[in-house]
């Protein structure tokens, strides 16, 4: 199957601080999405990425669609504790029904 | 609204039982998907279903089985449990290909 790198595996950073993680794959893709897991919880969709060299923002988050579509990035700008748990980039793949999940970054924010 | 509905939230089983994690959705979607997640690791597709009466592998499909009688409900049956087993499982779902996929609230299971 597919493999996604995604990086760092973790993250631990004060309250304030900006973040930055990203997403790398050996083949191309079309769609690129960012999701993040709460503790106990499903994944939540945060940003998708339609076409490469996007740049979307959604409050502090900010994702960006690489020019060769084979990666992307998601920053946080000044994090708060809510910013806690799992994020995780994705890929649909060329047939389309197919979503193929990064091992995700956990980030841990300290007040 | 509901969204999407996993039953039991969590579950023990011995290994060799079997046992069938329910997955209900109330939004009409066509697609439906079931994943595992590992402690520490990311989301592995189990199954997925395009559609009632459509199913089709994903990347770890071995020990499972499924089955999509209806546009709201994508079973997923554990014939014979085994430890490599214990997971959270989540189950999926979203209208088209490029919508936005709705997940369940996970069901833990341990196969001790």
């Amino acid at each position: 199957g597919q493999q996604l790198n995604q990086s760092p595996q973790s993250m631990f950073i004060q309250e304030g601080e900006d973040v930055s993680m990203n997403c790398t794959s050996s083949s191309i893709f079309n769609t690129w999405l960012w999701y993040k897991q709460d503790p106990g919880e499903g994944p939540v969709l945060l940003i998708a990425l339609y076409k490469a060299g996007e740049l979307t923002s959604n409050g502090r988050l900010t994702a960006q669609f690489g020019i060769t579509r084979k990666d992307s990035f998601l920053n946080i700008s000044a994090s708060i504790p809510s910013d806690v748990g799992i994020y995780f980039c994705a890929v649909q793949e060329t047939s389309g029904s197919r979503l193929t999940f990064g091992e995700g970054t956990q980030l841990t924010v300290n007040p | 609204n509901a969204g999407v509905t996993q039953t039991p939230k969590f579950r023990i089983l011995k290994i060799g039982q079997s046992m069938t994690l329910q997955c209900a959705q109330d939004m009409n979607h066509n697609y439906m998907y079931w994943y595992r997640q590992d402690p520490g690791m990311g989301l592995k597709l189990i199954y997925y279903s395009v559609g009632a009466g459509i199913t089709d592998k994903g990347e770890v499909p071995n020990g499972y089985n499924v089955s999509r009688s209806t546009t709201e409900d994508f079973p997923l049956r554990l014939e014979l449990a085994a430890p490599s087993q214990t997971s959270v499982y989540f189950c999926a779902s979203r209208q088209g290909l490029f919508e936005k996929l709705f997940f369940g609230s996970g069901t833990q299971l341990s196969v001790l």
